[in-house]
């Protein structure tokens, strides 16, 4: 696609539940990105992978959180056991090789 | 451990006036690139400018400035002559070149706001 896309837009769950957040990046790019935003912060990072494999998961907060890149395009970011402090904007964003990273919209996460 | 600071949390102006948003870092890397973000109130993050740490050459965009100085280890940004649009949050970020990725380490945001 032209951009990248994420998918849900706006998820609100009830704590305890589990939630899967999909990111579709830019055709083509090698690097995907996962960052968490806290209201009124700057992102933080999360993980990243190069094509499928997983580089560096060093910013997951716990083993609640997983992601994956099975294929090397879309990736999903599964937050099990949903707590309230997860509440944050999860953002994706793709590169080409160390290039500058394009961010999609955001998947803004409410738990309840 | 790599640091960004925006000291500045919220600025307004006035229309047409200028305005200087700083950006400080730490790193100890020697190549390393710096970033500005736009974040409209549309939330989405909008990239203006990466620059690497080898090129300390000043950069001109239409009204948007950017000065680097590694003594200081600073990247500011100027807009000149400010317009409404132009009201946003606007994040500093810095990366850390592994490979083939750039992580980036942001600054907690400078909101700037534009009347007029």
């Amino acid at each position: 696609g032209a951009g990248v896309s994420q998918s849900p837009r706006y998820k609100v769950t009830k704590r305890g539940q589990d939630v899967a957040l999909r990111c579709d990046p830019i055709s083509g790019h090698v690097s995907l990105y996962w960052y968490r935003q806290a209201l009124g912060q700057g992102p933080e990072f999360l993980t990243y992978f190069n094509y499928e494999a997983q580089q560096d998961k060093s910013g997951l907060p716990n083993d609640r959180f997983s992601a994956e890149r099975p294929e090397g395009s879309i990736s999903t970011l599964t937050i099990q056991r949903t707590e309230q402090r997860d509440s944050a904007m999860y953002r994706c964003a793709s590169s080409l090789y160390g290039g500058e990273l394009f961010f999609g919209e955001g998947s803004r996460l409410t738990v309840l | 451990a790599q640091k960004v600071t925006q000291a500045q949390t919220e600025i307004s102006v006035v229309e047409k006036e200028d305005v200087t948003l700083d950006c400080v870092y730490e790193t100890r890397d020697t190549t390393y690139y710096l970033f500005w973000y736009k974040q409209p109130p549309s939330g989405e993050l909008v990239f203006l400018i990466r620059r690497n740490s080898f090129d300390e050459q000043n950069e001109i965009s239409g009204r948007y400035s950017w000065n680097f100085q590694k003594s200081t280890s600073s990247f500011n940004f100027t807009i000149t002559a400010s317009q409404v649009v132009d009201s946003a949050v606007y994040f500093c970020a810095l990366s850390e070149v592994t490979g083939t990725a750039s992580k980036l380490t942001f600054g907690t945001g400078t909101r700037l706001q534009v009347t007029l």
